[in-house]
């Protein structure tokens, strides 16, 4: 067990809808880093947070957003759903940002988008 | 640019045999290079970094790799497999020089199958 918490593990929603993911991390852990993996793109850096700021962007839809509250969880928001971003969206945590602290896992949110 | 590649899909390997799974990286300067593993349904983890110093490094549930700088390669290996090692395999790369981006590169991932 990582200690990151991901919820819900699936989602079943359609196309132009808005959904919520949620992340709490390894306790201790300041940084939140959200992935997104799919067949054919593989494992996609979105975006990372750093004790309530962003800290790093990646390949991060303008449809997409995120935050991490005072608590530290964090919060993915994926507005105006189509198909294609249908895929597992994965959530790290580590201790520090910028360091080469090992990044933590959740396991997950499936997003099936119909 | 920082990238990282894994030329194999899939790698087959008979139970007590020992495995290789291939990684080559490209930076603008030091590599810090990790390797991470997926089993089905769950998230990556952690499984061995290379940042400086001995280029074996050992890492967790027997697993090594060896960084090898002049052909930038960073292959992971076990001397004897075992069917629960059957997972995806991921190599990732950060490149050292200041300014670079700081996030980790994944490379597509690599399918290990042990065969009893």
């Amino acid at each position: 067990d990582s200690g990151v918490t991901q919820t819900p593990k699936h989602l079943i929603t359609a196309t132009g809808q808005r959904v919520t993911l949620r992340c709490s991390p390894r306790s201790g852990d300041l940084s939140v880093y959200w992935y997104q993996q799919s067949l054919d793109q593989g494992l996609q850096f979105l975006i990372q947070y750093y004790n309530g700021e962003e800290r790093a962007k990646g390949n991060i839809l303008e449809r997409f957003s995120a935050q991490q509250f005072p608590d530290l969880h964090s919060e993915l928001n994926l507005s105006s759903l189509e198909l294609g971003d249908s895929a597992l969206y994965f959530c790290a945590s580590s201790e520090h940002s910028g360091d080469n602290s090992p990044l933590h896992f959740g396991n997950g949110t499936r997003l099936t988008v119909t | 640019a920082q990238s990282v590649a894994q030329p194999e899909d899939q790698v087959n390997v008979a139970e007590g045999n020992p495995l290789t799974v291939k990684c080559t990286y490209s930076v603008s300067g030091n590599p810090y290079l990790f390797w991470y593993v997926q089993y089905p349904n769950r998230g990556l983890q952690f499984l061995l970094k290379y940042i400086t110093g001995d280029n074996l490094v050992k890492g967790s549930y027997g697993f090594e790799a060896e960084f090898n700088k002049s052909q930038t390669s960073f292959h992971l290996k076990k001397p004897s497999a075992l069917v629960s090692d059957s997972a995806l395999y991921f190599c990732a790369v950060r490149d050292a020089i200041s300014g670079s981006a700081r996030q980790l590169t994944f490379g597509s991932g690599t399918q290990l199958t042990v065969l009893p």
